[in-house]
C-alpha cells in the first residue's frame, strides 16, 4: 500500500486560508468516506482534527474543514493562526482493511 | 481516556520488540474501541501497524503482518505489541491509539509515544 500524496509544505500569513491536498487511489481515498486528518506539533503525538472526510471531533476549531472529490481529499484551515504551524497528515481506510497515511505537510505561518 | 506506552528503548537487531500500552479512564474490555499501534521513524511519516479488539480479533498492516503479534490483557487493562526480527528500519517512535469499533475508521486518542531504537 503506497502512502497518500501530500504537498511537502504549505504556508500562509495569519488570517489567510490554506488548503492541503491528499491524493490516493480508488482503493483508499476514492473508495471510502473514511479520510481523517491529524495535526502533529514537534515532539508531540498526532491529534485528530477531521474524520470521515468532513467531521470535526468535539473541541476542534471550526476553522478546520475537510472535503473530498474523487481520489483527492483536502483540509482547509481558515483564519490561519500561529498555533496552526505544525505537520499535518491525512489517512484513509483501504481495501486491504488497513490504514494508509499521507506523506505529511509542514504548515508554516509567515 | 488516556493511553501510555512502555517498554525497552533499545532492542538489538534480529531480536523481538515488545511494547505495552496501558489504558486509564476506560476499560480495555469495552466493545466501543479497537486498540491500535502506529509508528513514526525519526523525521519520517506515520505508519499504521495494526489494531486489536477486546476479544482478541486483529487486523494488521499487510507489509508487517508476518512479524507482528498483538494481544490484550484484560486483567491489567493493557494491550501489547510484539515485532519480531527487528532491523534498524524498525527504529521509530511507537504510539498506541484508540479507534471506534463501528461506523468509522479513525484514530481518536493517542498515547504520547515511546522511542525504540534498534542497535547493537
Amino acid at each position: 500500500q503506497s502512502a497518500l500524496t501530500q504537498p511537502a509544505s504549505v504556508s500562509g500569513s495569519p488570517g489567510q486560508s490554506i488548503t492541503i491536498s491528499c491524493t490516493g487511489t480508488s482503493s483508499d481515498v476514492g473508495g471510502y468516506n473514511y479520510v481523517s486528518w491529524y495535526q502533529q506539533h514537534p515532539g508531540k503525538a498526532p491529534k485528530l482534527m477531521i474524520y470521515d472526510v468532513s467531521n470535526r471531533p468535539s473541541g476542534v476549531s471550526n476553522r478546520f474543514s475537510g472535503s473530498k472529490s474523487g481520489n483527492t481529499a483536502s483540509l482547509t484551515i481558515s483564519g490561519l493562526q500561529a498555533e496552526d504551524e505544525a505537520d499535518y497528515y491525512c489517512s484513509s481506510y483501504t481495501s486491504s482493511s488497513s490504514y494508509v497515511f499521507g506523506t505529511g505537510t509542514k504548515v508554516t505561518v509567515l | 481516556l488516556q493511553l501510555q506506552e512502555s517498554g525497552p528503548g533499545l532492542v538489538k537487531p534480529s531480536e523481538t520488540l515488545s511494547l505495552t500500552c496501558t489504558v486509564s479512564g476506560g476499560s480495555i474490555s469495552s466493545s466501543s474501541f479497537y486498540w491500535g499501534w502506529i509508528r513514526q521513524p525519526p523525521g519520517k511519516d506515520l505508519e499504521w501497524i495494526g489494531s486489536i479488539y477486546y476479544d482478541g480479533s486483529t487486523y494488521y498492516n499487510p507489509s508487517l503482518k508476518s512479524r507482528v503479534t498483538m494481544s490484550v490483557e484484560t486483567s491489567k487493562n493493557h494491550f501489547s505489541l510484539k515485532l519480531t526480527s527487528v532491523t534498524a528500519a524498525d527504529t521509530a517512535v511507537y504510539y498506541c491509539a484508540t479507534e471506534p469499533s463501528g461506523g468509522s475508521y479513525r484514530l481518536d486518542y493517542w498515547g504520547q509515544g515511546t522511542l525504540v531504537t534498534v542497535s547493537s
